[in-house]
Formats: C-alpha cells, structure tokens, sequence
C-alpha cells in the first residue's frame, strides 16, 4: 500500500451497534487524524495522535474512541451508534505532528449510515 | 476556539480567474492551508502560509494578512477540473487543523 487507506468503503449500521473504523497509513507519520464532515459544517476534528501511544479529543469527541498502538493504525470505535453519527469519516496523517508546513494527508473516506 | 469564514458558493467561467476569501479567529496561529476537494473524494493539499505575504505556485497563489486574520487563494487560467471545495484551514497553538466549511467553485464552458 501506498499513502493512508480507510476501511470500510462505507457502512450501514443499526442504532446502537458498534463499529470500528480501520485507518492504516505507511508513511512512517507521527501525527495521525479523525474528523467528520457534514454538509455545511466542514470537517471537524473527532480525535488525534501526535505519536504512538497517546491520543487527544479535539471538537467533537463523544461518542468516539481511538487508540493508537503502534505508528501505522489509527482505529476509531462507535461503541453504540446513533443516527446524530451518520456522517463521512476521514483519517489523516501528518510529519512531526504537524508543525511546519508539514500537511495533512487524507484517506479515501468512509461514508457511515446509522439508521 | 477558532472562527474560519468562507463563502459558500462561487461561479466563474473557464479561463477567468477566482479569489476565495478566507477570514479566521483564533486562539494561536501556527499557519493556514488551502486544501481542494472534489465530490466524494478526499482533501488534498493545495498550499501553506506562515508568514505574511503571497505564495505562489502554478496557476494557483495563496495569499496571508495575519493581522487581518486574512487569507485568499487565488486560481487563474481556470479550467473545467477546477470545479471543487476550496477548504481553508487553521493551524492553532496546539498544532490542530480547524477547518472553514468550504467555498464551492463551480467553472462553466
């Protein structure tokens, strides 16, 4: 693989289920990524990881967990879904936590819909 | 808490140019960045301002006024795969990303 890639493609989820969104990235990052993106409100920061091993909320936390046990995966759990979570999921990465004009770089997405 | 503001919707025909403005409020400036979008895909990186000024590179310039808490990227010669979101974001003291919810460039024949 090549770059940061997502799984799955996109989901349909029943209310209440759990879910784990796989991210996976080669670039050897140190920073790694979640946000949401909903029509009108732009992509907005769920949690990250500035390194292996430890993870950060950013705007929109609950209802979500992460952990980060190794550099390359960044999963992110539902642990009970709801509709309010529908939404299309992006992971990304960055250098060195970001700083300088390291930017971002973003998986393909999943589109998640919980009914 | 950051406050990034950009127009929703922008037309402009094929070999115009386009200025999409980008106006921000927030705590710690680490640099702002311009990422394109097209439908269903994913952002991909357009270009990065720390300092103020113009930076330039191919048909598309970005420009940065922090005392203004301003920000415009420029895209010249357009043409019809310029047709995206435009997204401007913020790079607080943390080093977090803080997105605008971006500028929709639609380019006509």
């Amino acid at each position: 693989i090549a770059g940061i890639t997502q799984a799955p493609t996109s989901q349909i989820l029943a209310a209440g289920r759990r879910m784990t969104l796989r991210c996976t990235q080669d670039m050897r990052h140190n920073a790694m990524y979640w946000y949401r993106q909903d029509l009108g409100l732009g992509l907005r920061l769920i949690h990250y990881s500035n390194t292996a091993g430890t993870t950060g909320k950013g705007e929109v936390p609950d209802g979500y967990s992460v952990s980060r046990a190794n550099t390359d995966d960044f999963p992110l759990t539902l642990a009970s879904a709801v509709p309010s979570q529908t939404s299309v999921y992006f992971c990304a990465s960055s250098d060195s936590s970001g700083t300088g004009g390291n930017e971002q770089f973003f998986g393909p997405g999943t589109r998640l819909t919980v009914l | 808490g950051q406050n990034i503001d950009q127009p929703t919707e922008m037309t402009a025909t094929e070999g115009a140019i386009v200025q999409i403005n980008c106006t921000y409020q927030t705590s710690g400036f680490n640099g702002l960045f311009w990422y394109q979008q097209h439908a269903g895909e994913a952002p991909t990186f357009l270009s990065y301002n720390v300092l103020d000024g113009l930076e330039e590179k191919g048909r598309f310039s970005s420009f940065l006024s922090r005392s203004k808490g301003y920000s415009y990227l420029l895209l010249k010669e357009l043409q019809m795969k310029d047709s995206a979101s435009y997204l401007c974001a913020v790079r607080d003291g943390d080093y977090k990303l803080s997105f605008g919810a971006g500028t929709t460039v639609t380019v006509r024949a």
